[in-house]
């Protein structure tokens, strides 16, 4: 069965920093690759979406990118905040099928 | 104006009662999902509806049944709670499956004592 994985479970990092989360995943070949936020008593709220065929995309301070030789996508916050700090989560997307979700990496910005 | 609507917010009960939870969205989303996320923060799917049908249904005992009267609403009913029930339910909508952003509602934690 597929399996996803995020390796850090909880991630610290210096306000103004640059903060990045990996995702990888076995057993699947996604169509897309998805990255929400979720914050404690909250629902989880997208981000950003990539395609197999794209190496990288953008939206404002996050950077995404999607490596399916490798299998991993890599979750880039530059000039971090304290605002920034959540649990971020990876979800495999196969164009057909419901978001399998990785179990999120905890990132805290510390001022 | 709340895209994806879930209530109740808490629910606690006990053991062996029967309780249900309601979502409504009023995005216009074909597709709709409920999500169930244990005391490790891991988010599994339980059910997806498409149009009003059931289109998946992993592997979830058969106290859980769902039901999708229209498409803006899709609700849990639970029957017979057992302790390893408790967790925090979302429930979630996208435009179709795959491709597509989905929006979660803000979840029900559910506690059976």
């Amino acid at each position: 069965s597929q399996k996803i994985e995020q390796n850090s479970e909880a991630l610290n990092i210096q306000e103004g920093k640059t903060a990045t989360l990996t995702c990888n995943y076995t057993n699947y070949s996604p169509a897309y690759l998805q990255w929400y936020r979720q914050d404690p008593g909250r629902g989880p709220v997208f981000l950003l979406l990539i395609r197999e065929n794209e190496k990288e995309k953008r939206k404002e301070r996050l950077k995404v990118t999607f490596d399916t030789t490798l299998k991993q996508s890599l979750f880039h916050i530059t000039a971090s905040q304290p605002a920034d700090s959540a649990t971020y989560l990876c979800a495999l997307d196969g164009g057909n099928t419901p978001l399998v979700f990785g179990k999120g990496t905890r990132l805290s910005v510390i001022a | 104006d709340t895209a994806v609507s879930q209530t109740p917010k808490y629910l606690v009960t006990q053991m062996g009662n029967d309780k249900s939870i309601k979502c409504e969205q009023n995005l216009g989303h074909d597709t709709m999902y409920w999500y169930k996320q244990d005391s490790k923060k891991f988010l599994k799917i339980m059910f997806s509806y498409n149009n009003k049908e059931l289109i998946i249904n992993e592997t979830v005992p058969n106290r859980f049944s769902p039901k999708s009267p229209d498409k803006a609403h899709l609700n849990l009913h639970i029957n017979s709670l057992e302790l390893g029930d408790s967790a925090v339910y979302f429930c979630a909508s996208s435009l179709g499956i795959g491709g597509t952003e989905a929006f979660f509602g803000q979840g029900t934690r559910l506690t059976v004592v």
